[in-house]
This record gives C-alpha cells, sequence and structure tokens, in this order.
C-alpha cells in the first residue's frame, strides 16, 4: 500500500529557532501533499496544500511566513516553522495524493513538536 | 460553510452491541463523504467511501442528503474496532480538493 513518512516524529526546540518537518510519500508520487495541525483532542485542521512545483496553497488565519511550504519533488513536502514560539507546540500531520488521481489521501504518522 | 459535525466525543459500548456514529454535513454542492479510522499508536486511515458503498471490516455508511448526514454503523461491535474515528468532506473537485474533518469521535468497545 501507499506509504508516507515524516521526519522527524518528534522535535524539541527553543523559541526563536526554526525547524524544518520533511514529509515524503515513498512508493508513489503526489503533486499534492496537504499539512494538518492537531490540537489535543481535537479534529485536524488543514493548514495548507502544497503543490509540486508551485507555491502553497494557505487555509485563511495560517501565516505562509511563519509556516514555509516547499514542494521542490513528487516525493518530497517540507514545513519549516519559523521562529518559533511556544504556542507552536502541537502534533503536525501530512498527507499526499497519488499522481494517479486516486481519491485516497494518505496520511504521515505525524511529527510532535514541542517549543520550550 | 462548509462543515462537519460530529456531537460525540466519546461513544462507549459494550462488545457485540450495535454502533452508530453520528455524522453531519454542511455544504452546498454534491458532497463526497469519508469516514476515516485511527487506531492507538497508528497513523490516520481511510474507512470507507459513500461512493464505494461498500463495508469495510463490518462498518457501513450510508449518505443521506434529506438530513445531510453520513453515520457510520456496525452491528455487532467488537473490541478491536476501538479506535478514533473521523468524517470528513471532500470539498470541490480537481487534485488539489481539500478534506474538511469532524472533531472526531473515540469509540471505546467494552469486553
Amino acid at each position: 500500500g501507499a506509504v508516507v513518512s515524516q521526519h522527524p516524529s518528534r522535535v524539541i526546540c527553543k523559541s526563536g529557532t526554526s525547524v524544518k518537518i520533511e514529509c515524503r510519500s515513498l512508493d508513489f508520487q503526489a503533486t499534492t501533499m496537504f499539512w494538518y495541525r492537531q490540537f489535543p483532542k481535537k479534529s485536524l485542521m488543514l493548514m495548507a496544500t502544497s503543490n509540486e512545483g508551485s507555491k502553497a496553497t494557505y487555509e485563511q488565519g495560517v501565516e505562509k511566513d511563519k509556516f514555509l511550504i516547499n514542494h521542490a519533488s513528487l516525493t518530497l513536502s517540507t514545513l519549516t516553522v519559523t521562529s518559533a514560539h511556544p504556542e507552536d507546540s502541537s502534533f503536525y500531520i501530512c498527507s499526499a495524493r497519488d499522481i494517479r488521481g486516486s481519491y485516497e489521501q494518505y496520511f504521515g504518522p505525524g511529527t510532535r513538536l514541542t517549543v520550550t | 460553510a462548509q462543515r462537519v459535525t460530529q456531537p460525540e466525543k466519546l461513544l462507549s459500548v459494550f462488545k457485540g452491541a450495535p454502533v452508530e456514529l453520528k455524522c453531519n454535513y454542511s455544504y452546498s454542492g454534491s458532497p463526497e463523504l469519508f469516514w476515516y479510522v485511527q487506531y492507538s499508536r497508528q497513523r490516520l486511515q481511510l474507512l470507507l467511501r459513500h461512493i464505494s458503498r461498500e463495508s469495510i471490516k463490518g462498518f457501513t455508511a450510508d449518505l443521506n442528503k434529506g438530513e445531510t448526514s453520513f453515520h457510520l454503523k456496525k452491528p455487532f461491535a467488537q473490541e478491536e474496532d476501538s479506535a478514533m474515528y473521523y468524517c470528513a468532506l471532500q470539498a470541490g473537485g480537481g487534485a488539489t480538493n481539500k478534506l474538511i474533518f469532524g472533531t472526531g469521535t473515540l469509540l471505546a468497545v467494552q469486553p
């Protein structure tokens, strides 16, 4: 089956630093990847849609300068949280859709970010 | 506005009892609806899609456009069904169409 990986699975960083999270589709190509944020005991909130070779589309209320998204290849998208603050601490999840047009989104295991 | 509502945060049933996880949606177009499941310590995965009209692991869900509902049902719950269940609405068309998730319902099946 289609597998999506995320790296790192957990990261702790200091306030003011930047941290990069990678999302890879391991056995399929994805023109579209999605980045979500999940708050404790709450649902997944879509942050942005990442399109290979073009700029990401951000959801309302998500700061594009703070959450930088790069989708440089058909198998890799990265999310960089810049100048991280404690309120950025969260669980970040990516998903990818197969280039062959499947409706299904395949989810990564998530990355737990803690900003101290 | 596009919205998915799951009114129950927690549903606790005994093994063998019927299960119904409620989902209502708000969408002006023709909706495409999904149920995703997340077992303990595992990633989110697709359970079923309304267009497929299939039964997965004994679960079924029927789209009721009149009531704008897409409730998930299983006649006899099993302990291994314990998980977090999310109802999701796919908004728009094309390759970049996004999913809008409900807040999820934790199903706990007691032995």
